[in-house]
């Protein structure tokens, strides 16, 4: 199974301030590589795929990037909306796996 | 509008078996891959299998962490997804979610149901 590192583990950033969430794969994933907003008592909202690809109606604040088998998440300016918990998926390979997720939190 | 909206979920005592329902609207079902995902409270999702879409024969496939126990189908009648889950253990409570699988180019979850909480418990 492909193995997901996600970094870390919780984050506590001010409004307007950059945040960044990493994920490590354990193998080559390509761009195969999406993230998600969960919200508490919701189900995870798509908000990156294709390592950098915005999904519909997500704000322009939100971008992705990959470095070789290291993948972040930007959020460019911290909004009061943005707390919640993050997770990368692989779709590369079935079993599809997500990180173990990143908590944030305004400050 | 795409909706997704599972059912089934409640108490059942360890070793016992549920159905889990999601009925799916706002989109051609036929064309899409399904999945179910769990997320056990207050931990990461994890994916439990996929059942694809009619040009691939509606075959499945499963996480090895459940395969034998669960059951993925669909009714492609009344455009509902299925999981048949039996010999369930208490590590299989979780809030369980239908998710759409978007597989035109890069391979994601682009949609996902409420969720239905699934305790197992005696």
């Amino acid at each position: 199974d492909i193995q997901m590192t996600q970094s870390p583990a919780s984050l506590s950033a001010s409004l307007e301030e950059i945040v960044t969430i990493t994920c490590q794969a354990s193998q080559d994933i390509g761009n195969w590589l999406a993230w998600y907003q969960q919200k508490p008592g919701k189900s995870p909202q798509l908000l990156i795929y294709g390592a950098t690809s915005l999904a519909d109606g997500v704000p322009s604040r939100f971008s992705g990037s990959r470095s070789g088998t290291q993948y972040s998440l930007k959020i460019s300016r911290l909004q009061v909306e943005d707390p919640g918990i993050y997770y990368c998926l692989q779709g590369y390979s079935a079993p599809f796996t997500f990180g173990s997720g990143t908590k944030l939190e305004i400050k | 509008e795409v909706k997704l909206l599972e059912s089934g979920g409640g108490l059942v005592q360890p070793g016992g078996s549920l159905r889990l329902s999601c009925a799916a609207s706002g989109f051609t079902f036929t064309d899409f891959y399904m999945s179910w995902i769990r997320q056990p409270p207050g931990k990461a999702p994890e994916w439990l299998g996929v059942i694809r879409n009619k040009a691939n024969g509606y075959t499945t496939e499963y996480n090895p962490s459940v395969k034998g126990r669960f059951t993925i189908s669909r009714d492609n009648t009344q455009n509902i997804l299925y999981l048949q889950m039996n010999t369930l253990r208490a590590e299989d409570t979780a809030i369980y979610y239908c998710a759409r699988l978007d597989t035109f180019y890069y391979w994601y979850f682009d949609f996902w149901g409420p969720g239905t909480m699934v305790t197992v418990s005696s």
